[in-house]
Formats: structure tokens, C-alpha cells, sequence
């Protein structure tokens, strides 16, 4: 029953692979969201869909391309991996999303990357 | 922008004592929200306080707002060992919520 749940948990790649990372909520809500936390612990926000519509999207390298099939599941894939992009992915949801006040996030449990 | 920044970066305590921690932010804000993540772990909202607020309670945690210095704080009372985490602040209200890299509590047995 969990709300945000991401796959894989660990994921561990050679330079140049593609992989993708799988995102699902079970909440309802209509915004999800990629966020990218670095060793440092920063978290940085990548991309945001609304109902299935790209709402945000940062300054992310056209490797990562999210795709979101229903507005339950958000998906990312990274094509020809680096070896910066090793960090761990979250994956969040927000019952709106937008300017809506009081807002919230729910995140998943995160996907570590590692690119060897 | 409208990422928080937590100060201090890094607090250690013995369990039972109280932790602050203290968050500034730049532009005007609708609300303030406080996140912990314990370790490997995603973030979990732990309260949100409205621009027209100055505290809120939720069990032991308070949080204060004073938007003249754009400034909150988090105070967690009776600390205990679960406590161990990090914790962000953000402001709300906008399409996205900015992040910093938090601030790390560790309370020792």
C-alpha cells in the first residue's frame, strides 16, 4: 500500500548504458515530480507533470527524457549514462501541483544510481 | 528562488535534549513547509505554516514564522534517537518546491 513507490531501489550501470526508473503513486493526485539529490544532499528538482503535461523542466540534459503514460506513473529514462549522473532519484507527487497553496509532497524511497 | 536554507548545517545532541534548527529564506512566501529524510530514505512533510501564521505544533514539533526577517525555525523537544535525520525547508505556494542540501540532526543514545 505504499503511496510513492520507484523502482529499481539500486541501480548499477556501465558508462554509456541507457536505463530507466520506474515511478508509480497510488494517491490520486495529479503532479509528479523528478528530484535529483547529489552527495552533497541537495536536492534539485528535474522535471514535473501534470496530468500527464510537462510543466517543468530545469535545466536537465536532453539524456533524461521522464515520460508519463497515465498521471499515476512517471517514468525516467537516461540515455548514455555519465558518470555525474550517479545520485540518488526521487520520485513525488502532489495532489495539484501548480500554484496551488498548501501543497505537499509525497515521495518515494529513492533510486540510487551508480555509474561505473 | 525559493529555496530554503537550514542553519546550522549539522547539529549533535544527546536524546532528551531539545534541537533547533533555523531556516532563511528570500523572497515573500504563502507558506513554509519542514521535511525530515532519514537515511536512505525519501522526504517525509512533518508540518507546514502559513504566511499568516507565527507558530504551529504538531506533538513535539514547533515551528515559528517570522516573515519581517524571513526566517522559521523548527524545535523539536524531548529529542530521541528516531529523531536522527536530515531536514529541509521550502517554501510552498509556487509550481515547484526548491530544496537546499538540509540540515543533519544526529541525537545520540
Amino acid at each position: 500500500d505504499t503511496a510513492v513507490s520507484q523502482t529499481p531501489k539500486y541501480l548499477v550501470t556501465q558508462m554509456g548504458n541507457d536505463k530507466s526508473i520506474k515511478c508509480e503513486q497510488n494517491l490520486g493526485h495529479d503532479t509528479m515530480y523528478w528530484y535529483k539529490q547529489d552527495s552533497k544532499k541537495f536536492l534539485k528538482i528535474m522535471f514535473s507533470y501534470n496530468n500527464k503535461e510537462l510543466i517543468i523542466n530545469e535545466t536537465v540534459p536532453n539524456r533524461f527524457s521522464p515520460k508519463s503514460p497515465d498521471k499515476a506513473h512517471l517514468n525516467l529514462h537516461i540515455n548514455s549514462l555519465e558518470l555525474g549522473d550517479s545520485a540518488v532519484y526521487f520520485c513525488a507527487s502532489s495532489q495539484k501541483g501548480g500554484r496551488a497553496t498548501n501543497e505537499k509532497l509525497f515521495f518515494g524511497s529513492g533510486t540510487q544510481l551508480s555509474v561505473l | 528562488s525559493q529555496q530554503g536554507e537550514e542553519d546550522p548545517q549539522a547539529l549533535s545532541i544527546q536524546e532528551g535534549e531539545n534541537a533547533t534548527m533555523n531556516c532563511s529564506y528570500k523572497t515573500s512566501i504563502n507558506n513554509l513547509q519542514w521535511y525530515r529524510q532519514n537515511s536512505g530514505r525519501g522526504l517525509v512533510h512533518l508540518i507546514l505554516i502559513r504566511s499568516n501564521e507565527r507558530e504551529k505544533h504538531s506533538g513535539r514539533l514547533r515551528v515559528t514564522l517570522d516573515t519581517s526577517k524571513k526566517s522559521s525555525s523548527l524545535l523539536i523537544t524531548a529529542s530521541r534517537a528516531a529523531d536522527t535525520a536530515s531536514y529541509f525547508c521550502t517554501q510552498g505556494g509556487s509550481e515547484k518546491l526548491v530544496f537546499g542540501k538540509g540540515m543533519k540532526l544526529t541525537v545520540n543514545p
